[in-house]
């Protein structure tokens, strides 16, 4: 059963608008988060995090905000470029031995 | 630059054959994962190791086989025993107990079955 969900494979989008890329996780426990950005054929390069005890994190134009009660976390990018067009994964873990846990990722596609 | 190296970037193995992936990294990480990506599914760990002369089995490792003899170095060898090989695979490394740090990836390797 999957622990992380990224309920929405893709996601189109303008430049300039906002993007806003969604995950669920099942485990009341996990207690960090983190998105990770791929281009095909690359390996995923880490973007931002957030740990339990936050509600929201932000780094430049990408915000990730987190939703205990409701076990969901959502990255915002604003303004959107069309060089964010790539796939975002969300990944949680339990505790600082645990492994990360992905999600099945979410194309963002940016239209100029 | 520190970094992750995985070898070589496209694969193609035959039925039956066992293949090795390289990975290699100077990060002075004592903790390293291979994932394997299939499309529409994510990234699933295959094995991981949080010390040299130690690793663990992740969710998919059946057909998979790793060493780790140098803290550098993390091969991974799909087996015959792999019915379903052809995916992109991915290495990557951390800190011990850096989970929250996240990982360093490598580029991948995509290996074909002909």
């Amino acid at each position: 059963d999957q622990q992380v969900k990224q309920n929405s494979p893709s996601l189109s989008v303008q430049e300039g608008r906002i993007s806003i890329l969604n995950c669920d996780y099942t485990n009341s426990m996990f207690d960090y988060f983190l998105w990770y950005k791929k281009y095909p054929a690359e390996g995923p390069t880490f973007l931002i995090s957030i740990s339990s005890i936050k509600d929201k994190n932000e780094d430049g134009r990408f915000t990730v905000f987190l939703n205990k009660s409701a076990k969901h976390l959502s990255l915002h990018i604003v303004p959107s470029q069309p060089g964010d067009s790539a796939v975002y994964f969300c990944a949680v873990t339990l505790g600082s031995q645990g492994n990360l846990i992905f999600g099945k990722g979410t194309k963002l596609s940016v239209k100029p | 630059d520190g970094g992750i190296t995985q070898s070589p970037k496209y694969l193609f193995r035959k039925e039956g054959q066992n293949v090795t992936l390289s990975c290699e990294q100077n990060l002075n990480h004592d903790a390293m994962y291979w994932y394997r990506q299939d499309p529409g599914q994510g990234l699933r760990l295959i094995y991981y190791s949080q010390i040299v002369n130690d690793f663990q089995k992740g969710d998919i490792a059946e057909g998979y086989s790793v060493s780790r003899e140098k803290k550098e170095s993390f091969p991974l060898t799909v087996t015959s025993a792999q019915k379903n090989p052809t995916a992109f695979y991915l290495c990557a490394s951390s800190i011990a107990g850096g989970v929250y740090y996240g990982y360093t990836f490598g580029s991948g390797t995509r290996l074909t079955v002909v």
